[in-house]
């Protein structure tokens, strides 16, 4: 199994472009998660799934969209990127709520 | 909102020391959990605790449940270099809404 894999690793961004961050999980996981990493600040939730088709906000969702067509793939789309979200980005999956959570490496993203 | 506060923020060790990290809140949590993100990659679970007052182990890691739901704690024996990294605490709460700790970075002196 490879898990968790996220790509790209790396992306720069000019202020207003859009993008789309890919995650696909392998572990046939109901649940995903996109996570923000920013020094000293932990982790904060942006969007999460529980299944194909549903998504809800997490904590941080502004500027973002997520969407899940199927039970591997949970891309995350930034419309209009902006400076403040530059950060490192995670995705997660979960067998179930309450299980603990696979991530994959992450994407670095600066927006310049 | 609920919060989670870990500490120390980053601690200095030498090499054969023995680490003690916690996090507290002021809120109740039905489980917690230990991860370790070493650079570049995704935190990895190290240990999860379930139950009140539970204290469990995985080799030289061993971490514990607080009796009042409200506290956890890691502590590593005899570190070793592959120690170094960042370990997160995460609590889930009655909602299963995971609440993050700001990591406690661990560095050991050469």
């Amino acid at each position: 199994n490879a898990g968790v894999t996220q790509t790209p690793k790396f992306h720069i961004l000019k202020i207003g472009q859009s993008m789309t961050l890919q995650c696909t999980q392998d572990m046939n996981h109901n649940y995903m998660y996109w996570y923000r990493q920013d020094p000293g600040m932990g982790l904060k939730l942006i969007y999460y799934s529980v299944g194909a088709g549903i998504t809800d906000k997490g904590e941080v969702p502004n500027g973002y969209n997520v969407s899940r067509s199927t039970t591997e793939d949970f891309p995350l789309r930034l419309e209009l990127a902006a400076p403040s979200q530059t950060s490192v980005y995670f995705c997660a999956s979960s067998y179930s709520e309450g299980s603990p959570l696979h991530f994959g490496n992450g994407t670095r993203l600066t927006v310049t | 909102g609920q919060q989670l506060n870990q500490s120390p923020q980053s601690m200095f060790i030498q090499e054969g020391e023995d680490v003690s990290m916690n996090c507290t809140s002021s809120s109740i949590f039905n489980t917690w959990l230990w991860y370790k993100q070493d650079p570049g990659e995704g935190p990895v679970l190290l240990i999860a605790l379930y139950k009140a007052g539970e204290l469990t182990s995985n080799g030289r890691l061993t971490a514990q449940f607080g009796i009042t739901r409200k506290d956890s704690f890691l502590n590593i024996s005899a570190s070793i270099p592959s120690d170094v990294g960042i370990y997160f605490c995460a609590a889930l709460d009655s909602n299963y809404q995971l609440i993050w700790g700001a990591g406690t970075k661990l560095i050991i002196k050469p």
